[in-house]
């Protein structure tokens, strides 16, 4: 089965405050992503990458930044939290080929304070 | 106008109906739909995909789709109370980025 596992279930954290949510995926998939959920407003996409170095900003990239050093792992950076960014956060990555199969993580539920 | 539409229910059925899901998307240039399935504290996962017009069925889930109407739908023949979730409508964009837009989605709640 693959795995994409995302450190933390519920994090608070304090306006200012810089926080880095990580994303590790075990099936050698290229692809990952960077959703927020919010309700009324549904998913919406943050970064994605499809290569090691490489990112593109999605929809909502305003306040956000992220890493992919290695193939398996993808950070989403909040530079300077901010009390709209608090949210579900969920990874997601995808096979070569197939970039519309996600497989998701089980997200992590941050409340900026 | 929203890029993908759904009613957000929720969507209330019998145990044993069928349950219809609708969306209706903006973008002419889609040419693949995706159904995500989100339970209700959990992260979604791909049910079904439909690429061409007409129905594609799967075990008790048909998707439809009319490119020309620009409108996709799901059925859920003999819902079960286990498939109370929510529905995510989920057309691929014709950039070439290639990215999933995903609707609201539609909360479907089967009643025993």
């Amino acid at each position: 089965d693959v795995k994409v596992t995302q450190s933390s279930r519920y994090l608070v954290k304090r306006t200012g405050e810089k926080v880095f949510l990580e994303c590790v995926q075990d099936m050698d998939h290229e692809n990952m992503f960077w959703y927020r959920q919010d309700p009324g407003l549904g998913l919406r996409l943050i970064y994605f990458s499809y290569d090691v170095k490489m990112k593109e900003k999605g929809d909502i990239p305003e306040g956000y930044s992220v890493s992919r050093e290695k193939k398996e792992r993808f950070s989403l950076i909040l530079e300077s939290a901010s009390t709209n960014q608090t949210s579900m956060y969920l990874c997601a990555s995808s096979p070569p080929g197939r970039r519309e199969k996600l497989f998701f993580g089980s997200g992590t539920q941050l409340s900026v304070l | 106008q929203k890029e993908v539409e759904q009613n957000s229910g929720p969507l209330s059925v019998p145990e044993g109906a069928i349950a219809s899901l609708n969306c209706t998307y903006s973008d002419r240039g889609s040419q693949s739909f995706f159904w995500y399935r989100q339970y209700s504290g959990k992260s979604p996962e791909l049910i079904m995909f439909i690429y061409s017009n007409g129905d594609k069925e799967d075990g008790r889930f048909t998707a439809q789709l009319n490119k020309a109407s620009q409108y996709v739908s799901l059925l859920i023949r003999d819902s079960q109370p286990s498939d109370s979730a929510t529905y995510l409508c989920a057309p691929l964009g014709s950039s070439n980025t290639g990215k999933l837009i995903f609707g609201q989605g539609t909360t479907l709640q089967v009643k025993p």
